[in-house]
C-alpha cells in the first residue's frame, strides 16, 4: 500500500551543491507533480508531468529540472542550491488532471 | 492580493462546537473548489470536494457561493481529531491547474 513515495525525508546542503529528490508511485497515475510549501503560503507548483516523456513548468520552476522516463518515477534535480530553496516539498500523483492529489510525506530541505 | 485567501488562525474551539471557515478566491472564471487537509508535518490529503449545490459528508459541510466567491467549511460536533490546518485549492484556467491558499489551522480543546 505504497502510495507515493518520497525520499530523502531530510536534507541539509550547502549553498551551490546539488540534489534530487526521488518521487515514485504504484498507483498507475498519469499526472505527477512537485509542490513546495512555505510558511504563510499556499502551496507552490514547481513542474508537473501529464505522462511518460512529458513535462512542463508550474509557477515556480527556476531553479529546478525534471524528467519522467517512467510512469512511476518523477525525480526532481535542484542544480545549485540557493537559501531560498530552504523549503518543505511534496511530490503528488492524481489519475486525471481533475482527480484526487497523493501526496508523498514531504522532504524538508535546508539550504545554509 | 492573493488568488485564494484563508485566514490563518488558529481558530480554537471546544470539542464538541461548530466551527466554520471560509476561504475567497479572485478568479470568476474557477471551475472547481476542493479542502485538503493537514495534519501537523505531514502531508495533505483531501478533506472533500466542493459542489455547486452543497455537499456533506457526515459532520462536515463544504458550500460554494459563486456570486461572492467564497467557498466555506462547516465542522459540527468537533472532535479532538479535527485539529489540523484546512487548505483550500481552486482551479484555474481550462487545464486546472491547482491554487492553494495558505491555510486555516483549527485547533480542538478538550
Amino acid at each position: 500500500n505504497a502510495g507515493v513515495t518520497q525520499t530523502p525525508k531530510f536534507q541539509v546542503l550547502k549553498t551551490g551543491q546539488s540534489m534530487t529528490l526521488q518521487c515514485a508511485q504504484d498507483m498507475n497515475h498519469e499526472y505527477m507533480s512537485w509542490y513546495r510549501q512555505d510558511p504563510g503560503m499556499g502551496l507552490r507548483l514547481i513542474h508537473y508531468s501529464v505522462g511518460a516523456g512529458i513535462t512542463d513548468q508550474g509557477e515556480v520552476p527556476n531553479g529546478y529540472n525534471v524528467s519522467r522516463s517512467t510512469t512511476e518515477d518523477f525525480p526532481l534535480r535542484l542544480l545549485s542550491a540557493a537559501p531560498s530553496q530552504t523549503s518543505v516539498y511534496f511530490c503528488a500523483s492524481q489519475k486525471g488532471v481533475t482527480g484526487e492529489l497523493f501526496f508523498g510525506e514531504g522532504s524538508r530541505l535546508t539550504v545554509l | 492580493r492573493k488568488e485564494v485567501e484563508q485566514d490563518p488562525g488558529p481558530f480554537n474551539v471546544p470539542e464538541g462546537a461548530t466551527v466554520a471557515f471560509n476561504c475567497t478566491y479572485s478568479n470568476s472564471a474557477s471551475q472547481s473548489f476542493f479542502w485538503y487537509r493537514q495534519d501537523c508535518r505531514k502531508e495533505p490529503k483531501l478533506l472533500m470536494s466542493v459542489y455547486s449545490s452543497g455537499n456533506e459528508d457526515g459532520r462536515f459541510t463544504a458550500q460554494l457561493n459563486r456570486a461572492s466567491q467564497y467557498i466555506s467549511l462547516l465542522i459540527r460536533d468537533s472532535k479532538l481529531s479535527d485539529s489540523a490546518t484546512y487548505l483550500c485549492v481552486v482551479t484555474r484556467g481550462s487545464n486546472y491547474q491547482l491554487i492553494w491558499g495558505a491555510g486555516t489551522k483549527l485547533i480542538i480543546k478538550p
